[in-house]
């Protein structure tokens, strides 16, 4: 089944302890992204990935690490979180950066940062 | 910069009646256009788009949207609402100028359904 997966899907952490959170692409994807997404506010866009080793700022890229190692992974990294990086964050692939190419989600991962 | 604004934070309708979702986008140049569907504890899922072409396109579920490059709009309507219709629906564009790697969505719209 074609499909994005991220892990973990809820997650509770303290202020400045680093973490990770992993998203993964079955689909030999060229393109992946990551949003959060608040009340209010939509999806806002902090890294996205044109292909391996190939990445860029989002609207919101500050506070966040990003990696392409390998074409189905795409891995976000908080160094060091703070409480207003609470929030609902989902990954999504598109076969083409080119932007006419739908994307397609992962379940989410709803993190909180005390 | 591109933006995109979806008027009403909250839309509801009751069962059988005409849903209407409006979508503006502030573009000098057509964007590519889509419409999500979130629904409760799950990722967004596409509706439909819009990139070159016939400016009404369908979607799934009975959707369907028009883009109107004069009014800079991308509304989504469907005829007759369903229960299941009820979720939380998304306008996105991305710009052609810019090679389409960045999306900016609206902020959501959340669809109610009465019986």
């Amino acid at each position: 089944e074609a499909q994005v997966t991220q892990n973990p899907r809820y997650l509770i952490t303290v202020t400045g302890k680093k973490l990770t959170v992993t998203c993964s692409q079955n689909m030999n994807h060229e393109y992946m992204s990551w949003y959060r997404q608040d009340p209010g506010l939509g999806l806002r866009q902090i890294y996205y990935s044109m292909n391996v080793e190939v990445t860029d700022k989002g609207d919101v890229p500050e506070g966040y690490k990003v990696s392409r190692k390998e074409k189905r992974n795409f891995p976000l990294i908080l160094e060091s979180p703070s409480p207003n990086q609470t929030s609902l964050y989902f990954c999504a692939s598109s076969s083409s950066g080119q932007g006419e190419y739908e994307q397609y989600f992962g379940p989410g991962t709803r993190l909180t940062v005390t | 910069a591109q933006s995109v604004t979806q008027l009403g934070s909250h839309v509801s309708v009751s069962e059988g009646a005409l849903v209407l979702l409006r979508c503006n986008y502030s573009s000098s140049v057509p964007p590519y256009l889509f419409w999500y569907v979130q629904y409760p504890n799950q990722g967004l899922q596409l509706l439909l788009k819009y990139t070159t072409g016939a400016t009404l396109v369908k979607g799934i579920n009975g959707f369907e949207a028009e883009f109107k490059k004069s009014e800079t709009s991308f509304h989504l309507t469907k005829p007759s609402a369903h229960m299941s219709d009820a979720a939380e629906y998304f306008c996105a564009v991305s710009d052609p100028d810019t090679g389409g790697f960045k999306t900016i969505f609206g902020a959501g719209t959340r669809l109610f359904v009465k019986a």
